[in-house]
């Protein structure tokens, strides 16, 4: 079975701009997490989706937004690029909501802001 | 707030030495704790599981303790090998909410181990 999987693998962007980023869960996940992990820092948790709404939000400014699309894939924006969102953006899945539910995480997409 | 501390950040032994990682974070109201490995550059693979309930989970050369009383976990590894060279990340996931909210899991900043051959 497929893990998580993230793309782009890798993207450079200059400050100003905008970004997408997209996440594919495990067959079958309902839920979906993101988390950005600076160089040298653990992941910080940025958003939850769970059937499509958001259930909850890191201290993360509005530029950053997500949505969950009814195959339950999701995607993450990032408006107004600032240098200090060059990192690794992580996205995990689990089958459903609640500690319970372990998340299995993807490979990342590298996000260099220039 | 939760925060998750690690100790210690790097770690440089040789081959074949027993070691220990360690983990504490401040809010012991958590569900469970989980220890994950990090490769350069790579995504997170999970290596144990412990349930609140739980006092340790085993896997191969791995055992990680957990005193959720005293707000501390250790990893150990056993007999390493420089194939565990790697940063090892603990991370905490709060005690389940049904009712709304987001379960995220907060993290510490890991330690960096290298295993000399």
């Amino acid at each position: 079975d497929a893990g998580v999987t993230q793309s782009p693998t890798h993207l450079i962007k200059t400050r100003g701009q905008h970004v997408t980023l997209r996440c594919s869960p495990i067959s079958g996940h309902k839920s979906v997490s993101w988390y950005q992990q600076v160089l040298g820092q653990g992941p910080q948790f940025i958003f939850q989706y769970y059937e499509k709404e958001e259930r909850g939000r890191g201290n993360f400014p509005d530029r950053f937004s997500a949505r969950q699309f009814p195959n339950y894939s999701s995607e993450l924006n990032v408006n107004a690029l600032l240098l200090g969102d060059s990192a690794l953006y992580l996205c995990a899945s689990s089958p459903n909501r609640g500690a319970t539910y372990e998340q299995y995480f993807g490979p990342g997409t590298r996000l260099t802001v220039t | 707030k939760q925060e998750v501390t690690q100790i210690p950040a790097a770690l440089s032994v040789p081959e074949g030495e027993n070691l220990v990682l360690n983990c504490s974070f401040t809010d012991s109201a958590i569900y469970n704790l989980q220890w994950f490995r990090q490769d350069p550059g790579k995504g997170l693979t999970s290596l144990l599981l412990i349930q609140s309930s739980q006092r340790e989970q085993t896997s191969g050369r791995l055992n990680a303790s957990l005193d959720k009383s005293s707000g501390r976990s250790t990893l150990y590894i056993a007999a390493s090998q420089p194939g565990d060279s790697a940063t090892y990340l603990c991370a905490v996931r709060h005690s389940d909410w049904w009712g709304g909210g987001a379960d995220g899991l907060t993290f510490g900043k890991g330690t960096h181990l290298i295993i000399q051959p």
